[in-house]
């Protein structure tokens, strides 16, 4: 399974795009990127996934390297709603999903 | 659809005793996880099912831990006896399957004094 590396917290202005890292640089081909938030100690919640290719919702936006060894979580206009921590993980090994250690995002006016 | 359900949202218990969560998956979906949160360990997985069969187990603490899924619409997770290092929010997902994404519930925040 891959390990994942993402900063701890960061900080963003509300109304301007948040991008949040993830290093995964063990990956393999069929583990996919995925991204979940969650605000207190509620269920986390799904944003978005992908293999290899980019991928765009109503929510956010996933940047994946072409060497899929990093990936970037776009929010492309921050509200104060979104402070939350983020977390990407990987599926593998059969379907299990495994997270790495979240980043706190901290939306401020 | 009303999610993945699981009650209880809280359990007080002293140690020793026997706790027992509970879980509804989404009907359709045919896997199904555990998981436990606490800040020095973040989302760790415990167990997971696949079409009601335990298929990775390795993530359960200890023998005190067991889990079961005796049908597609219901697991429980088990401690007995419990601790109070068992502290934490457990929570379960369940999915269709890795491209389909994985629908997690509310939790169930268990203290064990």
């Amino acid at each position: 399974d891959a390990k994942t590396t993402q900063p701890t917290s960061m900080d963003c202005a509300e109304g301007r795009a948040a991008n949040l890292p993830c290093n995964h640089s063990t990956i393999s081909g069929n583990e996919y990127v995925y991204w979940y938030r969650q605000i207190h100690s509620q269920g986390p919640q799904y944003i978005i996934h992908g293999l290899k290719n980019n991928e765009t919702n109503e929510m956010a936006s996933l940047i994946i390297t072409e060497d899929r060894k990093s990936s970037t979580l776009i929010l492309p206009h921050a509200t104060l709603r979104d402070t939350a921590v983020y977390y990407c993980a990987f599926t593998g090994g059969g379907n299990k999903l495994t997270f790495g250690t979240g980043t706190q995002l901290k939306v401020e006016l | 659809d009303a999610g993945v359900i699981q009650s209880p949202r809280h359990e007080v218990t002293e140690m020793g005793q026997e706790v027992t969560l509970r879980c509804k998956p989404i009907s359709g979906h045919n896997s199904l996880f555990w998981y436990r949160q606490t800040m020095m360990r973040g989302l760790e997985l415990l167990i997971y099912f696949n079409n009601n069969v335990p298929i990775d187990d390795s993530g359960m603490p200890e023998d005190r831990f067991s889990a079961k899924m005796p049908n597609a619409s219901f697991s429980t997770l088990k401690i007995q006896p419990s601790e109070p290092r068992d502290s934490a929010v457990y929570f379960c997902a369940s999915s269709f399957g890795q491209n389909y994404g994985y629908t997690f519930g509310s939790g169930t925040r268990l203290t064990v004094v």
